[in-house]
């Protein structure tokens, strides 16, 4: 069983470009986070799809997006990068809805450098 | 505010001893807390949970206790091997907004 598939591994991009990060979730599984990693800030919640819907936002800016397709897999954008970007976006997939005891499996991310 | 909280940033620990991770959190409608565990250039993988009905739950060396009345929950590992040098993060399920909070991290080093 494949196990939760994020492309590209590394990225550098110049500030004030845009870019896309793709994340596809384990067969079968409906649930698609996002985080992003920092050093000291830990895991930050992104955003949560779940068929297709955004179903939960966290406290970033309008230049991050999201979206998830039919088959489950799922993009996210940022849009005008700030230097303060630069860090690991991992992505998890769910078995059942976010939450209680069902626990993600995560990617191994993408590590995004804005130069 | 930082909902779940992991303090120390770092543990040293020597083989063979019991390593302890602390994390405490705010929130005590939280129903679920789980442990990850993250290697360098990997994602974060499960290690263990915890219902918030129980206040033990172990898995070979690893066992997560939980206080509710205090808000803390340890993890703890007996005997610490070198391979569990890694950098540890608690988690907390909220029921109201379908996602995990997770702390910042807990790296633990364990001497050979």
């Amino acid at each position: 069983k494949a196990g939760v598939t994020q492309t590209p591994r590394y990225l550098i991009k110049t500030r004030g470009q845009q870019v896309t990060l793709s994340c596809s979730p384990i067969s079968g599984h409906r649930s698609v986070s996002w985080y992003q990693q920092t050093p000291g800030q830990g895991l930050q919640f992104l955003f949560e799809y779940f068929s297709e819907t955004q179903r939960n936002k966290g406290n970033f800016p309008g230049r991050f997006s999201g979206r998830q397709f039919s088959n489950s897999r799922s993009e996210m954008n940022v849009s005008t990068l700030e230097l303060g970007d630069s860090a690991l976006y991992l992505c998890a997939s769910s078995a059942g809805p976010t939450g209680g005891n069902y626990g993600y499996t995560f990617g191994s991310g993408t590590r995004l450098t804005v130069v | 505010d930082q909902q779940v909280k992991q303090n120390s940033p770092s543990l040293s620990v020597q083989e063979g001893r019991i390593s302890i991770l602390n994390c405490d959190y705010t929130n005590s409608m939280f129903d679920y807390f789980l442990w990850y565990k993250k290697y360098p250039a990997e994602g974060p993988t499960f290690l263990i949970s915890i219902s918030s009905i129980k206040d033990k739950n172990e898995d070979g060396r690893f066992t997560v206790f939980l206080n509710k009345s205090a808000k803390h929950l340890s993890l703890h590992i007996v005997p610490s091997q070198p391979g569990d040098s890694a950098v540890y993060f608690c988690a907390a399920s909220d029921p109201g907004t379908y996602k995990y909070i997770f702390g910042t991290g807990t790296r633990l080093k364990v001497l050979a």
